[in-house]
């Protein structure tokens, strides 16, 4: 019964289009992340929110954005998408920032 | 910065081998380490975690100690099963609101 669910779990775009990946945690946490695993690089660190506020962002490019519509949701916007932007996409979450993280099953985005 | 430097790449070892996994942090505080382990097309899960100096934590056969006096973490277990075959990341949390992942460490265990 998974805690952290990620919509959809495979997703195909058209370069240039939009899509909203959705991330749901059933877990009380008050943290949550999203993370970027291509074939290119390793786990990659996008953003960290608390309390629904935005703590970090590592990610260079302003087509990602986060949305946190709720205490325990957190969706991704991509916009202008690129091939190079294939990857997949975990949502993570946590009870504070320095403790245990858990993540999703990840959403596999090819761009096309 | 805060950053971790693993064992680079590939490990194949025959069941049966040691493995050990390095990991290295640099950091400007004390922090909490972790090693994550991640199966193929599944998700990243924690497997060991540690946070005192010297004292050793193990699951499922694996161990690490944390040494600060080297900043090291690395990640040991006697008898290398082919289930342990995945992607292992270690991972220093010190900056409170996120958890950062070394380059991983790919293990194939070969029967």
């Amino acid at each position: 019964d998974p805690k952290i669910i990620q919509k959809p779990k495979y997703l195909v775009a058209v370069t240039g289009s939009e899509k909203i990946l959705i991330c749901e945690q059933y877990l009380g946490h008050n943290a949550m992340y999203w993370y970027r695993q291509s074939a290119k690089k390793p786990l990659e660190f996008m953003f960290s929110y608390s309390y629904q506020k935005l703590m970090d962002n590592q990610t260079a490019s302003s087509r990602f954005q986060p949305q946190s519509s709720k205490k325990n949701h957190l969706d991704l916007q991509i916009t202008a998408l690129k091939p190079d932007d294939s990857a997949t996409y975990f949502c993570a979450s946590s009870p504070t920032g320095g403790t245990e993280v858990f993540f999703g099953k990840g959403t596999r985005l090819t761009v096309v | 910065g805060d950053s971790v430097t693993q064992t680079e790449g590939l490990v194949t070892l025959t069941e049966g081998l040691p493995v050990m996994l390095n990991c290295t942090y640099q950091s400007t505080y004390s922090p909490f380490l972790f090693w994550y382990v991640q199966h193929l097309n599944e998700a990243p899960k924690l497997l060991l975690k540690s946070f005192t100096d010297n004292k050793r934590p193990e699951h499922q056969g694996f161990h690490a100690t944390l040494h600060k006096s080297s900043s090291s973490f690395h990640l040991q277990k006697s008898s290398a099963q082919l289930s342990d075959s995945a992607l292992y990341y270690c991972a220093p949390d010190n900056a409170g609101a996120k958890l950062t992942f070394g380059g991983g460490t790919r293990l194939t265990v070969r029967p």
